[in-house]
């Protein structure tokens, strides 16, 4: 299949780790984030959200964890499994009648077994 | 209960010509956004389009261009293509378009322009 992210950061972690993703956002207006998960060939997957009135959300497996002082995200994955392989980005919601997403750079996520 | 669906899954057009992008949102949705996604990078906001109006624009030429129907589902158009339009093409959808609405994608549609 298609390769996406060949330029993209890689974080390579062994199955069973917990991996870590961070991504900076650029806008302080911004008040809703999403973290997607994109395979080869597919459209981006979304993960969790959390807004801006929240500094931590839980999901299964999943925490993303915000910091508007230094307008920072981070992706936590329990237990990363291989089918957890896949570029990761996350996304600010910016509003101006309508919504659109800003997406950040993209992470490569490997599982090694 | 169908999520985003994108047609064709892969187009191949020469330079110049034009190409009509089509896109069926998931069941409740009315709001739909366009991306372009270029190898190794993040999905580039085109424009969003609710109640068959176009609301927010991102920076792209006129070249790009869209319609919403009123059954929800949306085209995009591209005119005069250049061998730079070739990326993957995202449709998203979303509810109300209110403002933090998750917008959930379609697979895509892959555009190879030679």
């Amino acid at each position: 299949g298609e390769s996406v992210g060949l330029h993209l950061p890689t974080l390579s972690v062994q199955e069973g780790d917990n991996s870590i993703i961070n991504c900076a956002y650029s806008n302080s207006a911004s008040d809703y984030f999403i973290w997607y998960k994109q395979e080869s060939g597919k459209g981006p997957q979304f993960i969790i959200d959390i807004r801006s009135n929240m500094d931590k959300r839980q999901g299964q497996r999943v925490t993303v964890l915000l910091n508007k002082t230094v307008k920072h995200l981070s992706l936590q994955i329990a237990a990363t499994q291989p089918g957890d392989s896949a570029v990761y980005f996350c996304a600010e919601n910016i509003w101006g009648y309508g919504n659109k997403l800003v997406f950040g750079a993209g992470t490569i996520l490997r599982v090694k077994s | 209960d169908a999520g985003v669906t994108q047609s064709p899954t892969h187009l191949i057009k020469t330079r110049g010509q034009q190409v009509t992008l089509r896109c069926s949102p998931k069941s409740g949705h009315d709001t739909v956004s366009w991306y372009q996604q270029a190898l190794g990078q993040g999905p580039q906001f085109i424009f969003q389009y609710y109640e068959e109006e176009e609301r927010q624009r991102g920076n792209f030429p006129d070249r790009f261009s869209g319609h919403q129907f009123p059954n929800y589902s949306s085209e995009l158009n591209v005119n005069a293509l250049l061998l730079g339009d070739s990326a993957l093409y995202l449709c998203a959808s979303s509810d109300r378009g209110h403002r933090q609405e998750t917008q959930y994608f379609g697979p895509g549609t892959r555009l190879l322009v030679l």
